[in-house]
């Protein structure tokens, strides 16, 4: 059964004040793994696609990167517009499996 | 815009009633689904439509069902409303089911169950 494990559940930052969140996955085969954000009474929007291990994708201050394990999203510097609960999910490569999601990971940033 | 759209965006039930969520997509999107959000459980899938005239249960299907009435739209029903499908509602289509994009999800029905 594939599975995504999201840590920390909550972090809080001070603007300016660099960090990364964790995502730790169990599937069968990696079809791709996926960040999303979600904004309070908001549905999720779409971030990264990360295919294989080594790969790193950037958006702004966001930096996600792969490896056989796990995911990292480095945030340089965030500004409290970043605040946001941050979704990791992955697809396996059998069949038309959909994406599976973890818990997310509630970040504050204060200025 | 194009996008998903949800409606209702807030809905209210008693025990026992029944009703349908509307989903609507306008991207030409082949595959559809239904997740639903509760606070420590993350996003659950309920039912997903790889492509037209095909649904598939996901993790927690009971109590719903789903039709996928043609490519655009795909409805999520409840038959007889429990306190435990309180919870907030996602439809999200993709390109495809087997393809490796993303998804992109409608901004969600609250559904509070009484």
């Amino acid at each position: 059964e594939d599975q995504v494990t999201q840590s920390p559940e909550a972090l809080r930052l001070q603007e300016g004040e660099s960090s990364s969140l964790n995502c730790s996955y169990t599937v069968s085969g990696l079809r791709g793994l996926f960040w999303y954000r979600q904004d309070p009474g908001k549905g999720p929007e779409f971030l990264f696609t990360l295919y294989s291990a080594g790969e790193e994708k950037e958006k702004e201050r966001l930096k996600a990167t792969l490896t056989k394990k796990e995911s990292f999203l480095h945030i340089t510097a965030p500004k409290p517009e970043d605040s946001a609960t941050y979704l990791c999910a992955v697809r396996s490569n059998s069949g038309n499996t959909p994406l599976v999601f973890g818990k997310g990971t509630r970040l504050s940033v204060i200025a | 815009n194009a996008g998903v759209t949800q409606t209702p965006k807030f809905q209210v039930l008693k025990t026992g009633q029944s009703m349908t969520l509307q989903c609507a997509q306008d991207m030409n999107h082949n595959s559809m689904y239904w997740y639903r959000q509760d606070p420590g459980m993350g996003l659950r899938l309920i039912y997903y439509s790889a492509s037209e005239g095909t649904t598939d249960k996901g993790e927690v299907p009971n109590g719903y069902n789903v039709s996928r009435l043609n490519k655009r739209e795909f409805s999520l029903r409840l038959e007889s409303a429990a306190p435990s499908q309180t919870s907030v509602y996602f439809c999200a289509s993709s390109v495809a089911a087997i393809a490796n994009y993303g998804y992109t999800f409608g901004s969600g029905t609250r559904l509070t169950v009484v």
